[in-house]
């Protein structure tokens, strides 16, 4: 069965600094991939998705993230933290084909000013 | 555009106590999912449905039941709540009858139970 990790529970960045996310992802063969973010009281919002397509894959509100098969990897990133990115973070994995979505446990990204 | 819709925002309830959580999507989407969120726990799928008039177990279905009304509805039943079953639920949506696509969340049920 797949499964994701994700590695650290709470980042903390400066505002301006990048900002890396990590999340390894276990499948036998590439799956879809997820980045989610969830504001405070709030539901999970889609930031970006990897389906094959292309391995770098842009998002909403600056972010990106890079499919790396030979790491089993799709960690998220963005150049240039802002205070309102200060959020949890979930990346996802789908097997192709599968009705359901496997959530990590979460990252909370904490913007020091 | 209301998405995904849960009902109630909020609720306490004592332990023994039932009560049903409600979800509706105007989407069109066919498949619907309940979820618990713990803290550092992530996202656990408690069932889906992945089409109307079909539900299924997820990771941890224990203590609840489903109900998937139509299209639209997908609902959560907690017969006797337990202390353990304290959490945030997200009811979600997709159509998977596209190439992918993922999920679209409610803002969420908080339930203490006492």
């Amino acid at each position: 069965a797949q499964s994701v990790t994700q590695l650290g529970s709470h980042v903390s960045v400066s505002e301006g600094a990048l900002v890396l996310l990590r999340c390894n992802y276990s499948s036998s063969v590439p799956p879809y991939l997820f980045w989610y973010v969830q504001y405070p009281n709030q539901g999970l919002q889609l930031l970006l998705k990897y389906t094959s397509a292309a391995t770098l894959v842009k998002g909403i509100n600056g972010f990106e993230a890079e499919f790396k098969k030979s790491e089993t990897s799709f960690h998220l990133t963005k150049p240039s933290a802002h205070m309102s990115d200060a959020a949890e973070y979930f990346c996802a994995v789908s097997d192709q084909g599968d009705d359901k979505i496997i959530f990590g446990k979460g990252t909370r990204l904490h913007i020091l000013p | 555009n209301a998405g995904v819709t849960q009902t109630p925002k909020f609720q306490v309830l004592k332990t023994g106590q039932s009560m049903t959580l409600q979800c509706a999507q105007d989407m069109n989407h066919n498949s619907m999912y309940w979820y618990r969120q713990d803290p550092g726990m992530g996202l656990r799928l408690i069932y889906y449905s992945a089409s109307e008039g079909t539900t299924d177990k997820g990771e941890v279905p224990n203590g609840y039941n489903v109900s998937r009304l139509n299209k639209r509805e997908f609902s959560l039943r907690l017969e006797s709540a337990a202390p353990s079953q304290t959490s945030v639920y997200f009811c979600a949506s997709s159509d998977l009858t596209r190439t992918v696509q993922p999920q679209h969340f409610g803002d969420g049920t908080r339930l203490s139970i006492l």
